[in-house]
């Protein structure tokens, strides 16, 4: 069966990096793009950027452009996040979701990893 | 950006209730519409794609109909399991956004 699983909770100082990972099994891998998405504490859907793992082609959202980076490793069929510069605000859930092989497909998200809960605190 | 305007944000139903949740874009998303389900601490779940069409596994009692800039979700006869937040969300366009949610709770 189809299966996204994400890397464990992280606590992380202001300033910091943080490196989410989500190994994706069960189907083809390259056929499909991964769109990461975070949630807030009592808080709704943020949608961070997309990822293609036919040619690790990236999409981020514009609040997110100077911060994040999206990165496929087809060997082991992993798809990361990392997000630097890390503020308190930034503290949320952040959710792995399997997406279309391009962004011009529009699509749906119809897989999810279990979230991983990141932790801003210093 | 396209806005996503959902309501009520929240509503209270009993079980059997007929449910209707209305998402607005701020501007036309073609059929690029979906539909999520979530439960506290778990991942969202895709319930419809593409206006629609009912994701394998997802009950018959929920549909979507819609076009351009008003799009529904409804629940036919709501369930105990179905008490939970539901999302819309257009991919038309980049950043894909979401509604701010619906909480439907139990009356």
């Amino acid at each position: 069966q189809i299966q996204l699983v994400q890397s464990g909770a992280e606590v992380k100082s202001p300033g910091a990096s943080v490196k989410v990972s989500c190994k994706a099994s069960g189907y083809t891998f390259s056929y499909y793009g991964f769109s990461w998405v975070r949630q807030a504490p009592g808080q709704g859907l943020e949608w961070m950027g997309w990822i293609t793992a036919y040619n690790g082609s990236t999409h981020y959202a514009e609040r997110f452009q100077d911060r994040v980076t999206m990165t496929i490793d087809t060997s082991t069929s992993t798809t990361y996040m990392e997000l630097r510069g890390l503020k308190s605000d930034d503290t949320a859930v952040y959710f792995c979701a399997r997406s279309a092989q391009f962004l011009e497909l529009g699509g749906d998200f119809d897989y999810w990893g279990q979230g991983t809960l990141v932790t801003v605190s210093s | 950006d396209i806005q996503m305007t959902q309501s009520p944000s929240s509503l209270s139903a009993s079980v059997g209730d007929r449910v209707t949740i209305t998402c607005r874009p701020s501007q036309n998303v073609k059929t690029y519409l979906n539909w999520y389900q979530q439960k506290p601490g778990k991942a969202p779940k895709l319930l419809i794609y593409y206006v629609s069409a009912l994701q394998r596994g997802v009950p018959s009692r929920f549909s979507g109909s819609g076009s351009g800039t008003l799009f529904t979700l409804t629940i036919s006869s709501l369930q105990p399991e179905d008490f939970a937040t539901y999302y819309c969300q257009q991919t038309s366009d980049t950043p894909r956004t979401f509604g701010q949610g619906t909480k439907v709770e139990i009356k």
